[in-house]
């Protein structure tokens, strides 16, 4: 089946370490995008990538860095810098920039805990 | 892209049509409106979207004001698996494509309608 998958479901870190959150698409999509998500809030996004070897900063990207190597990956990486990195993360991805015809399809998302 | 306004929460009955409100005064020609929801603990997905016309699709319809500045997401039938977040969301195709990064292309999400189906 096709769809987008988020690996893992939870994941537990230590405060000052980098993690990096997988994100994997077999749509076929450009077009790729991460999100955050804080409790009882909206989605804010954080970069996005039209193409591949391509991205854009979104809204919040500061302490976060991302790649775009192949076209169904777009690995998202929590640095130390991001000062409150525990958050509900999601990934999306659409044929092209969401709008008009694209819808987004999201991923099940990973629950990023900092101690 | 214009902004809306949700209520913050809803409750329903099993097996009741509900109907889900959203302004949005300021919508320019060109926004389409968007729906998405969240179940809990999971990723949004797509419902519906539409320009002027109401639409209609398996999981809903959409009706549109005929000044555009209001909408309503309407579900037939509330099941209890349709408890989640509803998001209204506007957007225009064509924005973004000159303007500042960081709006783009994306979907902003704002807190959405929490729905709450009874048995």
């Amino acid at each position: 089946d096709g769809g987008i998958t988020q690996s893992p479901k939870y994941l537990f870190r230590k405060e000052g370490q980098n993690v990096t959150l997988s994100c994997e698409q077999n749509l076929n999509h450009d077009a790729m995008y991460w999100y955050r998500q804080d409790p009882g809030q909206g989605l804010r996004l954080i970069y996005y990538s039209q193409i591949v070897n391509d991205f854009q900063k979104g809204d919040i990207a500061e302490g976060y860095s991302v790649s775009r190597e192949k076209k169904e990956s777009f690995p998202l990486t929590v640095t130390s810098a991001q000062k409150n990195p525990t958050a509900f993360y999601l990934c999306a991805s659409s044929t092209g920039l969401a709008g008009l015809y694209n819808e987004q399809f999201f991923g099940p998302g990973t629950r990023l805990t900092v101690l | 892209d214009a902004k809306t306004t949700q209520p913050n929460s809803m409750e329903s009955n099993e097996e009741e049509p509900v109907h889900l409100p959203c302004n949005h005064s300021t919508i320019s020609g060109t926004d389409y409106i968007h729906w998405y929801r969240q179940l809990p603990s999971q990723g949004p997905e797509y419902v519906i979207h539409g320009l002027t016309s109401n639409v209609n699709n398996r999981m809903a319809s959409l009706a549109i004001a005929e000044d555009r500045k209001s909408s309503t997401l309407i579900l037939h039938r509330a099941t209890l698996r349709d408890a989640a977040v509803y998001y209204c969301i506007l957007k225009n195709p064509l924005s973004g494509r000159l303007s500042s990064p960081g709006s783009q292309g994306n979907l902003i999400f704002g807190k959405g309608t929490k729905l709450s189906v009874k048995p």
